[in-house]
């Protein structure tokens, strides 16, 4: 089956800092992928539908100035959290879609803020 | 607007037993997908079965089958068979062309030995 990669798996940084995670297919090209966000024991959120080559389409309630989303290519989109502070600490998963609408989902980056 | 109701926030099945794992969902759509996920303690999300709201006839993937009711709006996931690999959360989740994606709140299944 297709794979979908994230980098890095977890994370650590001090409340302020900017934090970048990848999301790549590593064999099928997505012009859609999707980036989730996950709670202890809670269901996968949608945060954001991510196009290539366009402006990502935000989830009503999540901040586009402090999730910024770039798909830059048909292989690899990018969520930073800028001035990441506790409330951010979650796991957040991403997917890529392919040509059959099929989600194929990365193995998600656990994200810790201090 | 698109929900995904899982009612079951845990269950256990013995080993080489069969479970049923209920969901159900509203939408307006008329084309949509409903799918299983599973997703094991290394939190990774993994496909169990997918089932295009056209087709009549209930998906199957070897010892995990639904059984499709769409006039209900109800899609239940059968697990024959259990194993204890299939210890998991599970997830119900609705698809179409204007709402991408909607996770129920999931189910956690322990297969005991």
């Amino acid at each position: 089956g297709a794979v979908v990669s994230q980098h890095p798996s977890w994370v650590i940084c001090k409340s302020g800092t900017s934090v970048k995670i990848e999301c790549r297919s590593l064999d099928f090209q997505a012009t859609t992928m999707f980036w989730y966000r996950q709670f202890p024991k809670q269901s996968l959120m949608l945060m954001a539908t991510s196009n290539e080559g366009s402006k990502a389409t935000y989830e009503q309630g999540v901040e586009k100035d402090k999730f910024l989303i770039n798909h830059a290519s048909l292989t690899l989109s990018t969520l930073t959290v800028t001035s990441a502070h506790p409330e951010d600490s979650s796991f957040y998963i991403c997917s890529a879609e392919d040509r059959d609408n099929e989600q194929f989902f990365g193995p998600g980056t656990r994200l810790t803020v201090l | 607007a698109q929900t995904v109701t899982q009612s079951q926030p845990e269950m256990s099945v013995q080993e080489a037993e069969t479970v049923t794992l209920s969901c159900t969902y509203d939408t307006s759509e008329n084309n949509y997908y409903l799918f299983w996920y599973k997703q094991p303690p290394s939190r990774q999300m993994i496909l169990v079965i997918r089932q295009e709201a056209y087709k009549q006839q209930n998906a199957t993937e070897n010892r995990f089958s639904v059984n499709f009711q769409k006039a209900a709006k109800s899609f239940s996931l059968k697990i024959s068979d259990s194993q204890l690999g299939d210890t998991a959360m599970y997830f119900c989740a609705l698809s179409s062309g204007t709402y991408k994606y909607i996770f129920g709140t999931g189910t956690r299944l322990k297969v005991l030995a």
